[in-house]
């Protein structure tokens, strides 16, 4: 199994606290990605990272904000959690652009 | 698009049937992937193909490729209940960065 850990597995935060959920990798793998799912919804991609300090926003980024200070680590980061931010949360990672990706056990998110 | 696109949205058959699941896509390809997920959990790589393949197998499964018609589809042979699951198909090619997929196949094996 690929080296991609995902903390914390489980989470209930209040509405309007900040929430920081961590993707950490062992495969020195460039790029990294986070995502919600939710019922009907489909995997809908939040943000992502080409490298270190290098991001961009992805289909659903409003609330939410990434830092990537080093190559194993990329943060997810609600500032002010709210409970349509309630969701299963995956990290994935993958080489390059091109070769298949590597997803971490999700984090189930409940804000109350 | 950057994603594929899974026909049908859902398919139910009896264990130790096969099950077809496709796949389209819009832009030129470096590789098309599938990938499965079971209830609750990531998605996992099944296979890889390349542009310049045409067909691939790996165990039970069967990916073919037609990249004259943007299309890929998945066969699962002698299906398990331990097959149910949601399947997904990603194309890539250039140098997007994006990870996409679209809503994918859900596959229930009935025993």
């Amino acid at each position: 199994d690929a080296g991609i850990t995902q903390s914390p597995r489980h989470k209930v935060t209040e509405t309007g606290t900040p929430v920081t959920l961590r993707c950490h990798q062992t495969e020195n793998h460039r790029y990294m990605y986070w995502y919600r799912q939710d019922p009907g919804h489909g995997l809908r991609l939040i943000h992502y990272s080409y490298g270190v300090k290098d991001t961009d926003k992805g289909e659903v980024s409003d609330g939410y904000s990434v830092s990537r200070s080093k190559t194993e680590d990329f943060l997810l980061t609600l500032e002010s959690a709210t409970s349509s931010q309630t969701s299963v949360y995956f990290c994935a990672i993958r080489a390059t652009a091109n070769t298949e990706a590597f997803f971490g056990q999700g984090t189930r998110l409940t804000v109350v | 698009s950057q994603q594929g696109e899974e026909d049908p949205q859902a398919l139910s058959i009896q264990e130790g049937e096969n099950a077809t699941m496709n796949c389209s896509y819009k832009t030129s390809i470096n590789n098309l992937q599938w990938y499965r997920q079971n209830s609750g959990r990531g998605l996992v790589h099944l296979i890889l193909i390349r542009s310049n393949e045409r067909e691939k197998h790996s165990g039970r499964l069967r990916v073919t490729l037609d990249t004259s018609k943007k299309s890929s589809s998945l066969l699962i042979t002698a299906s398990r209940a331990a097959d149910t699951a949601s399947y997904f198909c990603k194309n890539s090619g250039g140098s997007n960065y994006k990870l996409t997929f679209g809503k994918g196949t859900l596959l229930t094996v009935n025993p």
